[in-house]
């Protein structure tokens, strides 16, 4: 099993300003990545596939990028939605495995 | 638009089943894989089982948690998702998500609480 160890486990930021987060997998899993947002109360979102591909009709501030074993999720100019959670999951392999998240959280 | 609408949690005794439905609207059902993720009160995402669409032969996975108990299933006909889950645990309590799920979750439904306790 492939497993996914997301960094920070929160990650304070005023908004405004930009966010990264870090999703780092136990093996290469090439460019078979996505990343979710979930905000409190609600089913998880796609935001981006195949490491750095926006979902339809996600905003251009965030941004994939990475291969292999080390991937990025930045978010520039924070706005009230992002404050979230964020998860990673790498799509290489059986079983799906996620990342245990990231809360992003007003500074 | 795409829509998931899950049915069939609730509350269930240790070593009872229950069958959760998923009914969709808004794309070609029969061509996508579908998918259950869960998530335990207060913790993340977990990835439970996935059925491939019918032209790939509806191949099914599952998370090693739940093989031999759990049991995925679609009918195409009525655009709709099934998990039988058997021989429920307390460690099995979560919201169970349908998604579009084959290498990722492309959409997802509300969730539905299964909660298994005596």
């Amino acid at each position: 099993e492939i497993v996914m160890t997301q960094s920070p486990g929160t990650l304070s930021v005023s908004p405004g300003e930009r966010a990264t987060l870090s999703c780092r997998a136990s093996q290469s899993v090439s460019s078979n990545l996505a990343w979710y947002r979930q905000k409190r109360g609600q089913a998880p979102r796609l935001l981006v596939y195949g490491a750095s591909t926006r979902a339809t009709g996600i905003p251009a501030r965030y941004s994939g990028s990475g291969s292999g074993t080390e991937f990025t999720l930045t978010i520039s100019s924070l706005q009230s939605e992002d404050f979230a959670v964020y998860y990673c999951q790498q799509y290489l392999n059986w079983p799906r495995t996620f990342g245990q998240g990231t809360k992003l959280e007003i500074k | 638009e795409e829509q998931l609408l899950e049915s069939g949690g609730g509350l269930v005794q240790p070593g009872g089943s229950l069958r959760l439905c998923c009914a969709a609207s808004g794309f070609t059902f029969s061509s996508y894989a579908m998918g259950w993720v869960r998530q335990a009160p207060g913790k993340g995402l977990e990835w439970v089982s996935t059925i491939s669409g019918s032209g790939s032969g509806g191949s099914t996975y599952y998370a090693d948690s739940v093989k031999g108990r759990f049991t995925i299933s679609r009918d195409d006909s009525k655009n709709t998702l099934f998990m039988q889950m058997n021989s429920l645990r307390a460690e099995d309590t979560a919201v169970y998500y349908c998604a579009k799920f084959g290498a990722y979750g492309g959409s997802w439904g509300q969730g539905t609480l299964v909660t298994v306790s005596s």
